[in-house]
């Protein structure tokens, strides 16, 4: 089946920085890659999400790459703020099955003032 | 548009005890997908029940089984409880007719065995 592998498993930067969490893929036949935030006490919520007939997409401070080639993804966020601290899980799914998604391990965003 | 609804909020069992969770979708939803989320092994999909029909299906024991209603409500049995099964259960909801339909997250069940 497909396995989700996420770098870094925490990472802190400061204020106005950026971050970057990687993710790599295994099964060549996955081809939507969602992104989701996960705050204290409440579900992921999706922030962003990318398929597999393009290779970067923009909203605001967040975006999302893909290289199909490598088979990884990565997402950055831009001038960061204290609100973007929590846990960020990538995931993937096949062809025909979006709604079984294989998550990532998580990253543990901190954003210091 | 009011938000993917899991009850209860919490639970506390014992072991070799059974639990029904129960999850509302958002209206004119029809997929319902289930995860368990543990700090060990992260986010594990369970199942996916899509027109009353389970559709996918994650490796998990036969003791975890779910069922969906006609108005895409949907419930997930555990039965005989270890204590292995204390999780966050969250369930998501999708349009659930194209290969991208974005899933929405519920708030999660917290399953506390003893």
């Amino acid at each position: 089946g497909e396995n989700v592998e996420q770098h870094p498993s925490t990472l802190s930067v400061q204020e106005g920085d950026s971050a970057v969490i990687k993710c790599t893929y295994s099964d060549s036949a996955s081809n939507y890659f969602p992104w989701y935030k996960q705050e204290l006490g409440k579900g992921p919520q999706l922030i962003i999400d990318i398929r597999s007939n393009v290779g970067e997409k923009k909203d605001q401070r967040i975006a999302v790459t893909l290289n199909k080639t490598a088979k990884h993804f990565s997402l950055h966020i831009t001038e960061t703020q204290p609100e973007d601290s929590a846990v960020y899980f990538c995931a993937a799914s096949l062809t025909g099955t979006a709604s079984k998604l294989t998550f990532g391990t998580g990253t543990r965003l901190q954003v210091t003032l | 548009k009011a938000g993917v609804t899991q009850t209860p909020r919490y639970l506390i069992k014992t072991r070799g005890q059974q639990v029904t969770l129960s999850c509302s979708p958002i209206s004119g939803h029809r997929s319902v997908s289930w995860y368990q989320q543990t700090p060990g092994q992260g986010l594990q999909f369970l199942f996916e029940y899509f027109s009353e029909t389970q559709r996918n299906k994650g490796n998990f024991p036969g003791r975890f089984s779910g069922r969906q209603f006609s108005n895409s409500r949907s419930e997930m049995n555990v039965s005989t409880l270890e204590l292995g099964d204390s999780a966050l259960y969250l369930c998501a909801s999708s349009l659930g007719d194209r290969d991208y339909n974005e899933q929405f997250f519920g708030p999660g069940t917290r399953l506390t065995v003893l």
